[in-house]
């Protein structure tokens, strides 16, 4: 079955310093894959996506590349604030025979000082 | 477009008590989804719905759970006999899907359940 692994957390940085939270998958076919972010108190958001092989997702900042030789995904920010301290979540999605159902890793919890 | 909302956002329920939770999708989406999340987990596939149509059930969905979408619009899940291995916070999210495409899936606020 499809699955997803995160690397182990929590991740804790001082402002303006460099992101990365490593994320592998497994999975049959060709998945969509996903960062979704969850802050405080909120729910979850979707924060990028690729749906194909060496497509680059991207938003506030944040950058993502769907590797299929690696089967990974990725999220890295080149200097990360106080602002993004959440939990992140990567995610795929096995559309050709799950209809879009998410498989989610564990999550990874970012808290960056100023 | 008010987003996915859900109801309760907070519900204390006792071991063997039933309890129903209620999703409202985002209007115009026709699919919706019920996740669960555990402490320190991601969410974990429950079941999803396709207008009132129950398509998939994860075998995480055991008997004392059940969910409708009598009209296709709103949703709920019901939880019979409760266990404290229940105690989670149970998700909803929604989105389109036609053309054969199904599109982002939007999250509501969640449910928490504590049973004691």
């Amino acid at each position: 079955g499809n699955s997803v692994t995160q690397m182990e957390g929590p991740v804790t940085l001082s402002e303006e310093a460099f992101l990365t939270i490593n994320c592998t998958y497994t999975a049959t076919g060709y998945p969509s894959l996903f960062w979704y972010v969850q802050y405080p108190g909120e729910g979850l958001q979707l924060l990028l996506k690729a749906t194909k092989a060496d497509d680059k997702g991207s938003n506030k900042g944040f950058e993502a590349t769907y590797r299929k030789e690696t089967t990974s995904f990725h999220l890295e920010k080149g200097s990360v604030q106080v602002s993004d301290s959440a939990v992140y979540f990567c995610a795929l999605s096995d559309s050709g025979t799950s209809y879009g159902k998410l498989t989610f890793g564990q999550g990874t919890i970012l808290t960056v000082h100023p | 477009d008010t987003g996915v909302s859900q109801d309760p956002r907070h519900k204390i329920t006792k071991r063997g008590q039933n309890v129903t939770f209620r999703c409202d999708p985002i209007s115009e989406h026709n699919r919706l989804y019920w996740y669960r999340q555990t402490l320190g987990q991601g969410p974990e596939f429950l079941t999803y719905f396709q207008n009132e149509a129950q398509l998939e059930k994860s075998r995480l969905l055991s008997d004392r759970f059940s969910a409708e979408r009598p009209k296709g619009s709103f949703s709920t899940l019901e939880i019979q006999r409760t266990e404290q291995g229940d105690s989670a916070m149970y998700l909803c999210a929604s989105s389109a899907h036609s053309g054969g495409r199904t599109y982002e899936q939007y999250f509501g606020p969640g449910t928490r359940l504590t049973v004691t």
